[in-house]
């Protein structure tokens, strides 16, 4: 059973322009969250997908989007990149309410974004 | 739950027992996460205890609830070379979907 996946592995954009990250989740989970995790830092929360809308967002601006397919997976995209931006991207998935581990997150490898 | 502590650095001599220390601000009907993190990797999973819980044990590892002082252990028995690692505390409030996390206390364990 594979776990969270997620692409690229790692990325190299330069300012201004736009990327798409992608993640699937665990088999048998529908909800996936996404965090950006600067170096030397814990991960900060973007949002949070569930019946491909966005259930819950973090303070994040509007050039962060998100999308989540019938499939469960989903994509982040970053408009007009910034320097700031730099970052391991880190999708999570939750599994479907009423089972046991419904309370947990598990997280995919990331995809390390740099930004020149 | 937007404001997680931890100390940044713990070393520990391999063999002994490890402790790891979190404060959290957030309410009283919180879960609360313990996280690993090996370089260039994601977040595992390593356990999770709910606010009405005093203390919970699985394995090598126990976690210990201090509700009154929102502080959160995670103690590692015998600790080994392989738990060299970040480790996060994270809380995630009942009825609230995301997790915030801590800075994260990189562990380093001598032979």
């Amino acid at each position: 059973d594979a776990g969270v996946t997620q692409s690229p592995t790692h990325l190299i954009k330069t300012r201004g322009q736009q990327v798409t990250l992608r993640c699937s989740p665990k088999s048998g989970h529908d909800t996936v969250s996404w965090y950006q995790q600067a170096l030397g830092q814990g991960p900060q929360f973007i949002f949070q997908y569930y019946e491909e809308e966005e259930r819950q967002r973090g303070n994040f601006p509007d050039r962060f989007s998100g999308h989540q397919f019938p499939n469960y997976s989903s994509e982040l995209n970053v408009n007009a990149l910034l320097l700031g931006d730099s970052a391991l991207y880190l999708c999570a998935s939750s599994p479907l309410p009423g089972g046991s581990s419904y309370n947990e997150q598990f997280f995919g490898p990331g995809t390390r974004l740099t930004v020149l | 739950g937007e404001d997680v502590e931890q100390s940044l650095f713990l070393s520990v001599r391999e063999g002994d027992s490890s402790v790891i220390n979190c404060t959290y601000t957030d309410s009283s009907s919180t879960y609360l996460y313990w996280y690993k993190q090996e370089p260039g990797a994601g977040l595992q999973l390593l356990t999770y205890i709910f606010s009405n819980m005093d203390m919970k044990q699985d394995q090598r590892l126990t976690v210990l609830l201090n509700k009154k002082d929102k502080h959160l252990s995670l103690r590692i028995a015998d600790t080994q070379t392989g738990d060299s690692a970040i480790y996060f505390c994270a809380e995630r409030d009942l009825g609230d979907y995301k997790l915030s996390f801590g800075a994260g206390t990189t562990v380093t364990v001598r032979a």
